[in-house]
């Protein structure tokens, strides 16, 4: 079946350093790719997303890109803050499918 | 800007008792979904339901569980006799269409059962 693969957590950065999540799937299909963030004691909520091979999703500073080749769409930002300490989830959905298969998280923490 | 709402957000209950979990969904949303996630663990999915009916379950949506769309506006969540094991955070979400739109999520509610 799909399945998402993240990068072992936890990951603890000073501020204004460089972030990579990792983020590898399996799926047949097409599938569109997700990173949601989830902030302490709250739910989910889409940080950014990709459609199609290529394409490139970003929002707040992060980035990322659907590449087909490597079945990956890590997750970055240039420079990070205190304020985006949170768990990160990358996720896929097929259109046949309907539902949300996700990564395990990872937990970034930001330290002044 | 609409959004998805749940409640209550904290549920507490004892072992054996049934539970309703309700979601009221973005109201042009067509497609309706239940994912839950155990403290600390990934976010699993548990049913899509689309037209009044459910399109696909887990393995994890066993005789326990069911949900329903009673009205036009809400979406529910019963577990029928609840265990231990069922203390999660659940997760609301709705999408206008399947695959390409993200899914919009409510904030959880949180049941812990004694």
């Amino acid at each position: 079946g799909d399945s998402v693969t993240q990068m072992e957590g936890p990951v603890t950065l000073s501020e204004e350093a460089f972030l990579t999540i990792n983020c590898t799937y399996t799926a047949t299909g097409y599938p569109s790719l997700f990173w949601y963030v989830q902030y302490p004691g709250e739910g989910l909520q889409l940080l950014l997303k990709a459609t199609k091979a290529d394409d490139k999703g970003s929002n707040k500073g992060f980035e990322a890109t659907y590449r087909k080749e490597t079945t990956s769409f890590h997750l970055e930002k240039g420079s990070v803050q205190v304020s985006d300490s949170a768990v990160y989830f990358c996720a896929l959905t097929k259109w046949d499918a309907g539902k949300s298969t996700f990564g395990d998280g990872t937990t970034l923490t930001v330290k002044p | 800007e609409p959004e998805v709402t749940q409640t209550p957000s904290h549920q507490v209950t004892q072992m054996g008792q049934e539970v309703i979990l309700r979601c009221v969904p973005i109201s042009n949303h067509l497609y309706f979904y239940w994912y839950r996630q155990i403290l600390g663990q990934k976010v699993e999915f548990l049913v899509s339901f689309y037209n009044n009916e459910i399109s696909e379950k887990s393995e994890i949506f066993d005789d326990q569980f069911s949900v329903e769309r009673p009205d036009g506006s809400n979406f529910t969540l019963k577990i029928r006799s609840t265990k231990l094991e069922d203390s999660a955070m659940y997760f609301c979400a709705s999408s206008p269409d399947t695959g390409y739109n993200e899914q919009f999520f409510g904030p959880g509610t949180r049941l812990t059962v004694l």
